[in-house]
Formats: structure tokens, sequence, C-alpha cells
């Protein structure tokens, strides 16, 4: 079957190196983001989320940054591995609403 | 394990013939959601539900039925299905509604109509 990578922006990164994913999302009354990995064959997996009252997270090797002002989300990974490869989705929710609006996604690509 | 379960991971079938793609979580959640993942156009949610009973459309319920008997279980049928519905299909899982906590998702259903 076709895979969900196609027609994704990609991000190809070397080991060891910082990776930086950008999301712009939709709606300036979403309060609350999650950014999501899905490996090949794979369903999304939960990395790391954060709430409008905040700039910045950070998890184990990721950083999640939220800029309200332009409504752009990035994700940071640092000293990428090959198994970060896959793609990265960022979503988005108002809260009192049941609904996770997914964006496109990044395939990010990382050689050994 | 804690975990949400598809069934089945792979589905072939044709035009018209009635299907059912199982769901189930263990995690007691309230809140389960159906999506479809097609390349180019992301996940799109097509149906959820917040409880049993209650069930509700997302963004494509078009072609879709579900059902929420149970707390555990919400499956997804196609009563005719068509080839615009072939899609890989994602069920998922959440404690705290959308808004909190994230989802858990299950591996995913290629369904192919032709």
């Amino acid at each position: 079957g076709e895979s969900v990578g196609l027609h994704l922006p990609t991000l190809s990164v070397q080991e060891g190196d910082n990776s930086i994913i950008n999301c712009a999302y939709s709606n300036s009354a979403s309060d609350y983001f999650i950014w999501y990995k899905q490996e090949s064959g794979k369903g999304p997996q939960f990395i790391i989320d954060i709430r409008s009252n905040m700039d910045k997270r950070q998890g184990q090797r990721v950083t999640v940054l939220l800029n309200k002002t332009v409504k752009h989300l990035s994700l940071q990974i640092a000293a990428t591995q090959p198994g970060d490869s896959a793609v990265y989705f960022c979503a988005e929710n108002i809260e009192g609403y049941s609904t996770l609006t997914f964006g496109k996604g990044t395939m990010l690509l990382v050689s050994p | 394990e804690a975990q949400v379960t598809q069934n089945p991971r792979y589905l072939i079938t044709v035009t018209g013939k009635k299907l059912t793609v199982t769901c189930s979580q263990n995690m007691n959640h309230e809140y389960m959601s159906w999506y479809r993942q097609d390349p180019g156009l992301g996940l799109r949610q097509i149906y959820y539900s917040m409880n049993v009973e209650v069930t509700d459309k997302g963004d494509v319920p078009e072609g879709y039925k579900v059902s929420r008997k149970e707390k555990r279980n919400f499956p997804l049928i196609l009563e005719s299905p068509s080839p615009n519905q072939t899609s890989l299909y994602f069920c998922a899982s959440s404690s705290m509604g959308a808004g909190g906590g994230g989802y858990t998702f299950g591996s995913g259903t290629r369904l192919t109509v032709v």
C-alpha cells in the first residue's frame, strides 16, 4: 500500500545532530498541543504535549516550543538517532472540544 | 499491557460488501475515536465517542457507522464500502477527552476496497 510518508515535507539529518520540526497550527483558540511520532507500519505515538499557558516544555531529548503570536509550534530533538526516523505530527485542541486536529506531518530521516 | 487493539490489520474486500473493523481498549478510557489516514491528507477524524451510547460525527463521517455499547469496544462499520474508502484506519482512546493526556492509538487497519 501507499506509504503515509509520501507527499510529506522531509527533514534529513545526520546521527548526532539536533533536529527541529516545525508546525503551523490553524486555530488561534487552540490551547492544547501534542506532538506524535509515527513509525512505519505503526500507529502514532504520543511524544510530548504543551498547554497554551506555557512557551516551552522539555522531555527526554525532546523540547516543544510554542509561539502563540504566530501560531507556531516546534519540536526539537537533541542528538538525533536512527531510531528517531519517523513521521512527526503536531495536533491542536480547544479545551472543551473533543476533537484533535492533526497537521499533515513531517518525515524525519536520520542517516548513520 | 495498556493498549488499543484493532482487527483485522489488513483487509481486502469488494465494493458493497458490509464489513466491521473492531477496536478494543483495556485502559477504561471514556473517549474513543476513529481516524483515517491518507497520503497528503493526514489524519482525519471519522467518528468519536465520549462514553457509552454517546457518539458523534467527526470531519469525514459519510459512509461509516459506529456503535458504543460497551466502554471498551468501538467498532467501525462500513455498510456498503466503496473504493474511496480504501485507506489506513486508526482507532484511538483517551482518558480525558482530546484535551488531556493525548490519545493511545491502535496499530492500524489497512483496508482496500476493489
